[in-house]
Formats: C-alpha cells, structure tokens, sequence
C-alpha cells in the first residue's frame, strides 16, 4: 500500500519569502509524484509532475520540487511568493497498475500576507 | 484541446433524495475517467475509476455507483442519499497509468 504524508496543515508566510511545503511518501514500486494545487471552491491543477531523471523539476509560476529517494520525499519550493499563491497544495503520488489510482497527501493551506 | 465539463455546478439535496451527478470530455477517445470526493476541508479520495465504456470499477464503498455509457460520459449517482454524501465531487481523466491526471471544476453537493 502507499501512502503521502503532509506534515504541515497550515503554512503561513509573507509576500516576497521563499516556500517550503513538505511531502514523504511511502510506496514499494516506482513513484510518480505529483504537486497540484487547488483554489477556493474551484477543481486542481497541476503544478509539476517527476517521473523520472533530474531530481529537481521546474512547475508552473516558479514552483519548483526535489524528489529524493533516500528521503521518500518530495517537497514544494519557491523562491518568492505572491499573494495569488494561497491556496491548497497536495502532494500526489501514482501507484503502477492501470487504473492509475492516485493517493493525496492530506493538503497544506497556505497563507500568504501581504 | 481537450476540456472536461461536469454538471450540476452545486446541489442542495434533502437526505434520502437521489442524485446523479455528470461529466463529459471532449477532445481525447478512450480516456481512463475518475470520479474523487473530497468531504469539507480533507483530501481526495478515488471512488471509481473507468478504462473502457460500461466498464467502472469501485475503489471505495460509500453507498454511490458509478457508469460510464458512453466513451467520453461518466456519471455519479445513488439512489437515496446519505448526509456524509456532502462535499465536492471532482471527475478526472488521464491517458494511462502515470500521465497527468485532468480534474473538472467540480460538484459542490450539500445533503440536508
């Protein structure tokens, strides 16, 4: 079985900081992790996706994620945020099989203050 | 390009009332389709899941089924509603195991 852990619930930083959202994941076989992003009262979006090579992989809007085997893990990061970037973030990993189930983390909101 | 369209947008529905919710994807054939519920402030969880017309598997029990009849049509629905039916019903789609995975605009759905 597989599992995601997000260890923060709620995230809070001021416009202009860098972002650090946590993500470890628990899975036997080969990760396919996943970040989206939702906003209030609409459906997710991708920010960036790792497959496979290069451990770090550029997202959209200057999102950027290190996946890391040793660790399990794959966070979220971003050198400066903006007040358009609070939202809920999950952390999302693939399981093999071809009904390409996916498993959420439990979601970070973050708070950003302007 | 592909778009996904679900419907109703939001329904108010009295316990033990039936509910049938939709989605429609244009511009890709034969996608695999999701339904995901995601219950007020938690995480998403799959509750069906399709790879072919008429054929729908169930990954999580919660009195609701699923059908998909046609190739680009997946529907959510239950005869008698429960109140821990209420909360936000996303569909999906992806090509296969591993691609990105699209998600609608959503249900919202609140049982009284």
């Amino acid at each position: 079985a597989q599992s995601v852990t997000q260890p923060d619930a709620r995230v809070t930083v001021s416009e202009g900081a860098s972002l650090q959202l946590r993500c470890k994941y628990s899975y036997s076989g080969t990760p396919y992790l996943f970040w989206y992003v939702q906003y209030p009262r609409q459906g997710l979006q991708l920010l960036l996706k790792y497959y496979s090579g290069d451990p770090v992989v550029q997202g959209v809007n200057g999102f950027e994620a290190e996946f890391s085997k040793s660790n399990s893990s794959f966070h979220l990061r971003k050198a400066s945020v903006h007040w358009s970037d609070s939202a809920v973030y999950f952390c999302v990993l693939s399981a093999e099989g071809s009904n390409a189930k996916l498993t959420f983390g439990k979601g970070t909101k973050l708070s950003v203050k302007s | 390009a592909q778009t996904i369209h679900q419907w109703p947008v939001a329904e108010i529905k009295a316990v033990g009332s039936p509910l049938s919710l939709g989605c429609t994807i244009k511009g890709k054939s034969s996608p695999n389709l999701y339904w995901y519920w995601q219950a007020t402030g938690g995480t998403l969880q799959q509750l069906f899941y399709s790879i072919t017309v008429g054929q729908v598997e169930s990954v999580v029990q919660l009195n609701l089924s699923a059908s998909r009849p046609k190739d680009d049509q997946f529907i959510l629905s239950t005869e008698k509603l429960l109140l821990s039916h209420s909360g936000f019903y996303l569909c999906a789609w992806s090509l296969q195991w591993g691609t990105e995975v699209f998600f609608g605009k959503g249900t919202r759905l609140t049982v009284v």
